[in-house]
């Protein structure tokens, strides 16, 4: 069974540009969410998905957005980049309601924003 | 909201028993989950607690007291393999979010 895969692994923005950002999640998962890490920092909950529908979002503002698609793999679109977005963005996968089995996550995008 | 601590770092030798302590404030979770996360690398799960005791899984066991707002990692016959930062995070929001404590950084020495 395949793991979680991101793309891309790198890369760098200019502030006030957008981004996409894509996860395939394992196979024989139904949900994805995604994380913010910052330098030496624990992951932050951006927002979940399930069902193609957003289903729990942590405290980012709006230009923050997501979607997932029928195959279950998502994208995570920022705009209007600032500075401080330049983080480690994690995507995970999961069964509905299988967290105590634990989130397969990705080796994440690292994005900086200059 | 919710809040974790952790020491930020913690050093141990080769063959030895480490403990990674994390308490936590919150008013509702599904249980605590432990992951760890090598430089550069995706967080890997390693343990979740539902109730309270301890959970064994291999080398690794994880602890919970909800009473005590307290968990912990225990990690025995270490190995430099083990070098990582280690994160303990709580489910929360229906069970759809994970909220990470601030990591703590194991080194393993000969």
């Amino acid at each position: 069974e395949t793991g979680v895969t991101q793309s891309p692994t790198h890369l760098i923005k200019t502030r006030g540009q957008q981004v996409t950002l894509r996860c395939s999640s394992q196979s024989g998962h139904n949900t994805v969410s995604w994380y913010q890490q910052a330098l030496g920092q624990g992951p932050q909950f951006i927002f979940q998905y399930y069902r193609e529908e957003e289903n729990g979002r942590g405290n980012f503002p709006p230009r923050f957005s997501g979607l997932q698609f029928p195959n279950y793999s998502s994208e995570l679109n920022v705009n209007a980049l600032e500075l401080d977005d330049s983080a480690l963005y994690l995507c995970a996968s999961s069964f509905s309601g299988g967290y105590n089995y634990g989130y397969t996550f990705g080796s994440g995008t690292r994005l900086t924003v200059v | 909201g919710q809040s974790l601590e952790q020491p930020s770092e913690v050093t141990a030798v080769e063959g030895a028993i480490v403990q990674i302590n994390c308490t936590y404030q919150t008013s509702g979770f599904y249980g605590l989950s432990w992951y760890q996360q090598h430089d550069g690398g995706a967080p890997t799960f390693l343990s979740y607690n539902a109730l309270d005791g301890l959970e064994e899984t291999g080398r690794f066991s994880s602890f919970l007291s909800r009473s005590d707002s307290y968990g912990y990692l225990l990690l025995q016959e270490l190995q430099m393999k083990d070098s990582a930062s280690y994160f303990c995070a709580l489910v929360t929001g229906g069970g759809n979010k994970l909220t990470f404590g601030t990591g703590t950084q194991l080194k393993v020495e000969l």
